[in-house]
């Protein structure tokens, strides 16, 4: 299984609202990782996890809280987002080694009204 | 700072054709090196890896590193309209698995 999963697809939240995206993989890596990704610009690092404990964060503003309950899972909690926030975010795992390479998930597409 | 730069395109090139996408780092301490391949709307998916001076061939894509140079290149050869994607360039420093910087990406077209 070489397949990281992210729920949900496509995301709708005011500014007041708090939500959560989801993300998790069975291929046995233990770094973890939240990228976000505007039109037509790469993906960007916001965080990263290494045997669950957070390892980067790229001066990610308060309002994005990530969150590893395990090896397999990762979470981003979102609360009171600027419509600026609105893009792709993408989950990626890999294995700890230098040479590993990052799987992607198929991304959650954010929209802050 | 360090930099991976790619000609953003687009490059157009006929059905059949080989397409040429080039990226070049700064870090000259960098020890692997990725292609991605991304759809519109869709995410990153990997399509080659490099870790050695020289070609590495899998299928229609063959990456090419050079070191000395600081670049590396992807070929894919007979391109189908199916390769249309944009392909990021991604490098990673020494010792450092957890930051991968991307370029910013070549739209390839391909032309039926």
């Amino acid at each position: 299984d070489t397949e990281v999963t992210q729920t949900p697809k496509h995301l709708v939240m005011g500014m007041t609202n708090k939500k959560s995206l989801k993300c998790e993989q069975h291929m046995g890596h233990r770094a973890m990782y939240w990228y976000k990704q505007k039109a037509k610009k790469p993906p960007e690092l916001m965080f990263v996890y290494s045997y669950e404990k957070l390892s980067i964060n790229e001066s990610v503003p308060s309002r994005f809280s990530p969150e590893c309950p395990n090896s397999s899972l990762l979470n981003l909690h979102l609360h009171a987002l600027q419509p600026e926030d609105s893009a792709l975010y993408l989950c990626a795992s890999s294995q700890v080694q230098s040479n590993e390479k990052l799987f992607f998930g198929s991304g959650t597409q954010l929209s802050v009204l | 700072q360090k930099e991976v730069e790619q000609n953003s395109g687009p490059l157009s090139v006929p059905e059949g054709a080989i397409a040429s996408l080039n990226c070049t780092y700064s870090d000259r301490g960098s020890q692997s090196f990725f292609w991605y391949r991304q759809y519109s709307g869709k995410s990153p998916e990997l399509i080659m890896f490099i870790y050695s001076n020289g070609d590495k061939e899998d299928g229609r894509f063959t990456a090419q590193l050079n070191k000395a140079s600081q670049y590396v290149s992807l070929l894919i050869r007979d391109s189908q309209p199916s390769d249309s994607a944009t392909y990021l360039c991604a490098v990673k420093p020494p010792g450092g698995y957890q930051k991968v910087t991307f370029g910013t990406g070549t739209k390839l077209q391909v032309i039926p």
